[in-house]
């Protein structure tokens, strides 16, 4: 069956270092990724989209990598700041279906 | 103001009581999807619906039901059947992007908790 895999322990850093969070997928193709931040008791809020024939996105602090052959993405946060701290969601897509899979998603706890 | 709003956001719920959650949206999307959300786990798609007086189930589908009788509104019951329905419940709306994807603008959320 299809399953993605976010680290399920926090990730603790320091103020203005790089935050780097790790997607991995099987059993699925997956025609573009996404990433998602949830801050806690809220709904997650949509940040970048990566399509399969890209391999790198940027926007402002963040970008996103994308590898087919590994199955994984790469999420990562330059100059992080304390207002980073939340939960990240990694989320694939099939072109045309309106079913998305969501990752369990990886704490992030930046300390000033 | 545009966005989903879900209503209430926290709810209490006595065991063989059916229950309607609230979601409403004004960004005039076609796609409405529920979601559950329980600790540790990834977003668990219960119903969605890519158009009005259609829906599809979604993973979890069981005990649960949806209508979808106006585009901006797509309300969920959770019936007496639902074994475990406590939980994080979340609504999203999409929009349809040129070359196959689509992005997900997700409600504040109601927690439903069964006493």
């Amino acid at each position: 069956s299809q399953k993605i895999e976010q680290n399920s322990e926090a990730l603790n850093i320091q103020e203005g270092k790089t935050a780097t969070l790790t997607c991995n997928y099987t059993n699925y193709s997956p025609a573009y990724l996404q990433w998602y931040r949830q801050d806690p008791g809220r709904g997650p809020v949509f940040l970048l989209l990566i399509r399969e024939n890209e391999k790198e996105k940027r926007k402002e602090r963040l970008k996103v990598t994308f590898d087919t052959t590994l199955k994984q993405s790469l999420f990562h946060i330059t100059a992080s700041q304390p207002a980073d701290s939340a939960t990240y969601l990694c989320a694939l897509g099939d072109t045309g279906g309106f079913k998305t899979i969501f990752g369990a998603g990886t704490r992030l706890f930046v300390k000033a | 103001d545009g966005g989903i709003t879900q209503s209430p956001k926290y709810l209490f719920r006595k065991e063989g009581q059916n229950v309607t959650l609230s979601c409403e949206q004004n960004l005039n999307h076609d796609a409405m999807y529920w979601y559950r959300q329980d600790p540790g786990q990834g977003l668990r798609l219960i119903y969605y619906s890519q158009i009005v007086n259609d829906f599809q189930k979604g993973d979890i589908a069981e005990g649960y039901s949806v209508s979808r009788e106006k585009k901006e509104s797509f309300p969920l019951t959770v019936t007496s059947a639902q074994k475990n329905p406590t939980a994080f419940y979340l609504c999203a709306s999409s929009i349809y992007l040129a070359g196959g994807a689509d992005t997900q603008y997700f409600g504040p959320g109601t927690r439903l908790t069964v006493l």
